[in-house]
């Protein structure tokens, strides 16, 4: 069965410094693995996925994330934070073998921004 | 607009009542997800559904009950059985069966039991 690890459980960046958040991932194949967003109180928002091809995957809101095999690893990126980026992060992998319909979820990372 | 709703938005319940969170699509998606989120937990699976009048237990169904009659509607009920039920509850719905499809959520329901 997959897993995910987020080691960071809060992290706190100021505004307009650069932000990575970790993701380990426990997978025997190449797994699909996801990003997203949530405010507090709602719902999550996708930011970015990589399924295959280029391990360096774009998303929404100047986010970047990039798979390393080697290191079973796909971290979150971005150059300079917004206070609009204060939220929780949500790390997640699915198991393309059974196909997509399960993603197992990371225990997420709380962000948060200083003037 | 196309979207996922859930009612309603705060939920209070006695101890001991069973209750019903709705979720309706009407992005016309195959599959939908009822996940519950805890502090610190992250998003755990209870129950998904692939096509209409089936459904499947995700990881900790015990406690909850699900139906699938309609394509666009998804409804949880949360049991007395359930022994500890206050949690923000999460519904999603992915398009079909194929390995590249995303998994879009909804805006949450917050059950609290008094």
């Amino acid at each position: 069965a997959q897993s995910v690890t987020q080691p960071d459980i809060h992290i706190t960046v100021s505004e307009g410094a650069s932000l990575e958040l970790r993701c380990n991932y426990s997978y025997g194949a190449t797994p699909y693995l996801f990003w997203y967003v949530q405010s507090p109180g709602q719902g999550l928002q996708l930011l970015l996925k990589y399924f295959s091809g280029d391990t360096l995957v774009q998303g929404i809101k100047g986010f970047e994330a990039e798979f390393k095999r080697s290191q079973s690893s796909f971290n979150l990126r971005k150059p300079s934070v917004h206070w609009s980026d204060a939220a929780e992060y949500f790390c997640a992998v699915g198991a393309p073998y059974f196909g997509n319909e399960k993603l197992t979820f990371g225990t997420g990372t709380r962000l948060t921004i200083i003037p | 607009d196309g979207g996922i709703t859930q009612s309603p938005k705060y939920l209070f319940r006695k101890e001991g009542q069973n209750v019903t969170l709705s979720c309706e699509q009407n992005l016309n998606h195959d599959a939908m997800y009822w996940y519950r989120q805890d502090p610190g937990q992250g998003l755990r699976l209870i129950y998904y559904s692939q096509i209409v009048n089936d459904f499947q237990k995700g990881d900790i169904a015990e406690g909850y009950s699900v139906s699938r009659e309609k394509k666009e509607s998804f409804p949880l009920t949360v049991t007395s059985a359930q022994k500890n039920p206050t949690a923000f509850y999460l519904c999603a719905s992915r398009p079909g069966q194929g390995y590249t499809d995303t998994q879009y959520f909804g805006p949450g329901t917050r059950l609290t039991v008094l």
